[in-house]
């Protein structure tokens, strides 16, 4: 059974701190990982695509590192911000599956 | 704005009432998929379209059916919903079918079906 796995579920953080948090997907027939956004009341909006062992990407405050070979992505936020409390899902693409994990929810305390 | 719009929002039903949610999207996507995501769990691929081509995910009930009638609509249709099909239901759009992964998935804001 394929599983992807993120933690932790939840966390709260203050204004101003740094954060991340795992993705852990199946580490064969690996195509991409993808990272989205999702806050209340709005679209899950995709973050980053990421296809290749060792990518690094960053957008602003966020980047994303991958690790294929043991199946792990970690998103970063950078001076968390009360406008990046959101759930961050992780979605893991293999031979013919899409497979997201249950999410993040952040909650950034101002 | 370009974008992919889910209607309606919340959407109740009866038990065993057929029902449809519509996803309409105007970025003139090739693909669009269906997930399920009930509380507390990860969204679940449903079926998606490729053009005009049904791929159906291997688990997904019978009980759910979907219509593409030209690129930019696409319907999901709950012949008998039960109380177990109350769930955030997402549509979403890909340029190209993620064949190899590497395709940005566009996603609507959800519909929330209730089941009475």
């Amino acid at each position: 059974i394929l599983n992807v796995e993120q933690s932790p579920q939840s966390l709260h953080v203050q204004e101003g701190d740094s954060t991340n948090f795992t993705c852990s997907f199946p580490s064969s027939n690996f195509y991409a990982l993808h990272w989205y956004r999702w806050e209340t009341a709005k679209s899950p909006e995709a973050l980053f695509v990421m296809t290749l062992n060792g990518d690094e990407k960053k957008k602003g405050r966020i980047s994303a590192t991958l690790n294929t070979k043991e199946g792990y992505s970690y998103l970063y936020i950078k001076g968390s911000q009360p406008e990046d409390s959101a759930t961050y899902l992780c979605a893991f693409w293999g031979t013919y599956k899409y497979i997201f994990g249950t999410g993040t929810r952040l909650k950034v305390l101002a | 704005d370009a974008m992919v719009i889910q209607n309606p929002r919340y959407q109740v039903t009866q038990f065993g009432k057929p029902v449809t949610l519509s996803c309409s999207q105007t970025l003139n996507h090739n693909v669009m998929y269906w997930y399920q995501q009930k509380s507390s769990q990860a969204p679940k691929l449903l079926f998606h379209y490729y053009d005009k081509d049904f791929n159906n995910e291997a688990d997904t009930p019978d009980n759910f059916q979907s219509r593409r009638p030209n690129t930019s609509f696409c319907f999901l249709d709950i012949r008998s919903p039960g109380l177990g099909d109350a769930a955030m239901y997402l549509c979403a759009t890909s340029r190209l079918h993620s064949g190899s992964g590497g395709e940005t998935q566009y996603f609507g804001p959800g519909t929330r079906l209730l089941v009475l």
